[in-house]
C-alpha cells in the first residue's frame, strides 16, 4: 500500500521559518516526480512547487517563489520544502503528491495520483 | 499561465439526480485534464484522468468529456457518498498544474 505521510507543520509568526517533510513507503520513490500542493482553510486546491525524479528540475507557483524551496533524497524516500519569510497567506493545509503518468490513446497524461493527508500549517502572531 | 474555471461553484442535488459540473481553461489543453473529489478533513482523489478516462476503482456512474478549453463531468445519478467537492486540473502546461476553484456538491 503506498503511503505518503506529512509531517513539520505547526504554528510560526509571519517572517518565520518551517521545515515540511514528506516521508513515502510502498512505492518506488526514486521513480516519482513529486509536487506540493496546498489549501487555505475553506478554500481550494493551490499547486505550490514541483521537484523531478533526481532533483535536477524544480518549479514553484509566484506566489512561494523565492522563500520556498523543494528537495528531495531518494535514499531516505522523502520530499522537503523549506519555507521562509511566511506571511499570513501561506497558512494552509499542505499536501504532499506523486505525479504519474497515465497511458492513454497512446499518450501520456501526468496526474497526481497519491496524496499525503496533509500538515496544517499557520502563520500568525 | 493557465487559469482554469469551474461551474458552477455549488450545488445542491439529490440522491438520484444527474450532476453536471463544467470547467473551462484559459487557453487549449487538449485532452490534459484531470478530475479530483475531495471529501472534507480528506485529501483529494483522482477520479478522471485525460478528461474522459476513469481511474480504476471508480464507479462508472463518473464520465468526463471535452477537450481544448471545455470540459464537463457528470455523475449519472448521485449517490449520498458523492457529496464532496470536484476539482479540475490541467496537466498540460507541466510542471505548473493549475486547479479550478471546485465545485461543492451538497445535499438538496
Amino acid at each position: 500500500e503506498v503511503q505518503l505521510v506529512e509531517s513539520g507543520g505547526g504554528l510560526v509568526q509571519p517572517g518565520g521559518s518551517l521545515r515540511l517533510s514528506c516521508t513515502a513507503s510502498g512505492l518506488t520513490f526514486r521513480t516519482y516526480d513529486m509536487n506540493w500542493v496546498r489549501q487555505p482553510p475553506g478554500r481550494g486546491l493551490e499547486w505550490v512547487s514541483y521537484i523531478s525524479t533526481s532533483g535536477s528540475t524544480t518549479d514553484y507557483a509566484d506566489s512561494v517563489k523565492g522563500r520556498f524551496t523543494i528537495s528531495r533524497d531518494n535514499g531516505k524516500n522523502s520530499l522537503y520544502l523549506d519555507m521562509n519569510s511566511l506571511r499570513a497567506e501561506d497558512s494552509a493545509v499542505y499536501f504532499c503528491a506523486t505525479a504519474a503518468s497515465y497511458f492513454y490513446d497512446m499518450n501520456g497524461y501526468p496526474t497526481f495520483d497519491n496524496w499525503g493527508q496533509g500538515t496544517l500549517v499557520t502563520v500568525s502572531s | 499561465d493557465v487559469q482554469m474555471t469551474q461551474s458552477p461553484s455549488s450545488l445542491s442535488a439529490s440522491v438520484g439526480d444527474r450532476v453536471t459540473i463544467s470547467c473551462r481553461a484559459s487557453q487549449s489543453v487538449r485532452s490534459f485534464l484531470n478530475w479530483y473529489q475531495q471529501k472534507p478533513g480528506k485529501a483529494p482523489k483522482l477520479l478522471i484522468y485525460a478528461a474522459s478516462s476513469l481511474q480504476s476503482g471508480v464507479p462508472s456512474r463518473f464520465s468526463g468529456s471535452g477537450s481544448g478549453t471545455d470540459f464537463t463531468l457528470t455523475i449519472s445519478s448521485l449517490q449520498p457518498e458523492d457529496f464532496a467537492t470536484y476539482y479540475c486540473q490541467q496537466s498540460f502546461s507541466i510542471p505548473r498544474y493549475t486547479f479550478g476553484p471546485g465545485t461543492k456538491v451538497d445535499i438538496k
